[in-house]
């Protein structure tokens, strides 16, 4: 068992440009979620897919933000344009079905300057 | 809204120690609890589990019991160890809303030898 894989583990960019955090779910898993953890917010939920398709986005901080599940084996995250508040360690959790237990990856740190 | 409360950390213990972190929930019908450990640099990964009331979900040496009466889920430990330091989250699965997971804002353990 391979366990959720995020790609990069550590993202530094200047403000202004363009960010893409890549995330493969455990294989046979129907539902993926974008967490972001911060120390002033603790762990959000950002958005959730079931069956790679988005059924709550509501955590979507603002319009620079968008996720995208093109098949059941990859997600992204982008943000464009990044700005320094974005800094904070990006999750990605996969799930066999919407109420099973989540199974996280090991996160992708940005910092953006 | 479903809310989670946790006791603020960081804890410190020394090896051996008793351990309990506090839990408390706010939600409508019936949810599922769970624990949540975060070890440095890696996702969360799930500790234990209830689904109902009085259940007592259990695994390395933690124990947490479902407590209707009191909205509680408490977390404990009766000797804790140095790898035990890490950082806790305590979250809530209510079936009315939507299957997703709310969490507590996590509370920090330190165990020194």
């Amino acid at each position: 068992d391979a366990g959720v894989i995020q790609s990069p583990r550590h993202e530094v960019t200047e403000m202004g440009q363009e960010v893409t955090l890549r995330c493969k779910p455990i294989s046979g898993h129907n539902s993926l979620f974008w967490y972001r953890q911060t120390m002033m917010r603790g762990l959000e939920l950002l958005i959730y897919f079931n069956n790679n398709v988005p059924i709550d986005d509501s955590g979507m901080p603002e319009d620079r933000f968008s996720a995208k599940m093109p098949n059941a084996s990859f997600s992204t995250l982008k943000i464009q344009p990044s700005e320094p508040r974005d800094s904070a360690v990006y999750f990605c959790a996969s799930s066999l079905q919407e109420n099973s237990p989540l199974h996280f990856g090991n996160g992708t740190r940005l910092t953006v300057t | 809204g479903d809310s989670v409360t946790q006791m603020e950390g960081p804890v410190t213990l020394s090896e051996e120690a008793f351990l309990t972190i506090n839990c408390t929930y706010t939600a409508t019908g019936y949810p599922s609890l769970f624990w949540y450990v975060q070890y440095p640099g890696e996702g969360l990964q799930l500790l234990l589990k209830a689904t109902k009331a009085d259940d007592k979900g259990s695994n390395k040496g933690f124990e947490a019991t479902y407590r209707k009466e009191t909205t509680s889920f408490h977390l404990e430990k009766g000797s804790v160890q140095v790898s035990d330091s890490a950082v806790y989250f305590c979250a809530l699965r209510n079936n009315n809303a939507g299957n997703m997971l709310t969490f507590g804002g996590g509370t920090r353990l330190m165990v020194k030898p």
